[in-house]
């Protein structure tokens, strides 16, 4: 079964320019989960989907930043216009059955993001 | 207060010994606890959960919850040379919609030969 995949594996980009990272879930997964760590700090949630649907988006940073998920299978993350501080790893985690709080959460291999 | 707080060590370890990382963390709504383990570089993978008071195994590791004190830890026995990583802390609640996860700084985990 293939895991959760993620690209690109690193960009690197000038501030003001748009960015879009893709997140494929494993399959079947209902649930996708947006994450990020900036250097130094630790990993913080930014957004949830249940399939289509946008169930917490509580830690988005600001409007520059755009998640979609059409169909319900693979996600987007779009940052427009990039600033400094966006730079990090963003993770992109799926799991099965959220409704269960010990539901196992997948991670990607993150996408490394440098804005310049 | 940080949310989740952990050593960021690093934690150095001899091989064969016993590596034990704690973690605490400030809400007492806090449901479950993850330990994931992340080598440089990789994304974070789950060793274990755990969700009820006192102490929970699996292999080489052991998951301690005691929600009285606000205090999980994470016990690796045996400890090998591949243990070598950053370990992750993360918890749940149950007032988040779905099951996001907010994790602690991690702990860096050596261990020599």
């Amino acid at each position: 079964e293939a895991g959760v995949t993620q690209f690109p594996s690193h960009s690197v980009i000038e501030k003001g320019q748009t960015v879009t990272l893709r997140c494929d879930p494993i399959s079947g997964h209902d649930n996708l989960y947006w994450y990020r760590r900036v250097m130094g700090k630790e990993i913080k949630f930014l957004l949830h989907f249940v399939k289509e649907s946008k169930q917490d988006e509580s830690g988005m940073p600001n409007n520059r930043f755009l998640a979609e998920r059409t169909g319900g299978t693979y996600s987007t993350l779009k940052v427009q216009p990039a600033e400094l501080e966006d730079s990090g790893v963003y993770f992109c985690a799926s799991s099965q059955r959220a409704t269960a709080s010990t539901d196992t959460q997948y991670f990607g291999p993150g996408t490394r993001l440098t804005v310049l | 207060q940080k949310e989740v707080e952990q050593n960021s060590g690093p934690l150095s370890v001899p091989e064969g010994a016993i590596a034990s990382l704690n973690c605490t963390y400030s809400d007492r709504g806090s449901q479950s606890f993850f330990w994931y383990r992340q080598y440089s570089g990789k994304s974070p993978e789950l060793i274990m959960f755990i969700y009820s008071n006192g102490d929970k195994e699996d292999g080489r590791f052991t998951a301690q919850l005691n929600k009285a004190s606000q205090y999980v830890s994470l016990l690796i026995r045996d400890s090998q040379p591949s243990d070598s990583a950053t370990y992750l802390c993360a918890v749940s609640s149950i007032k988040a919609a779905g099951n996001k996860l907010t994790f602690g700084g991690g702990t860096r985990v050596l261990v020599k030969p």
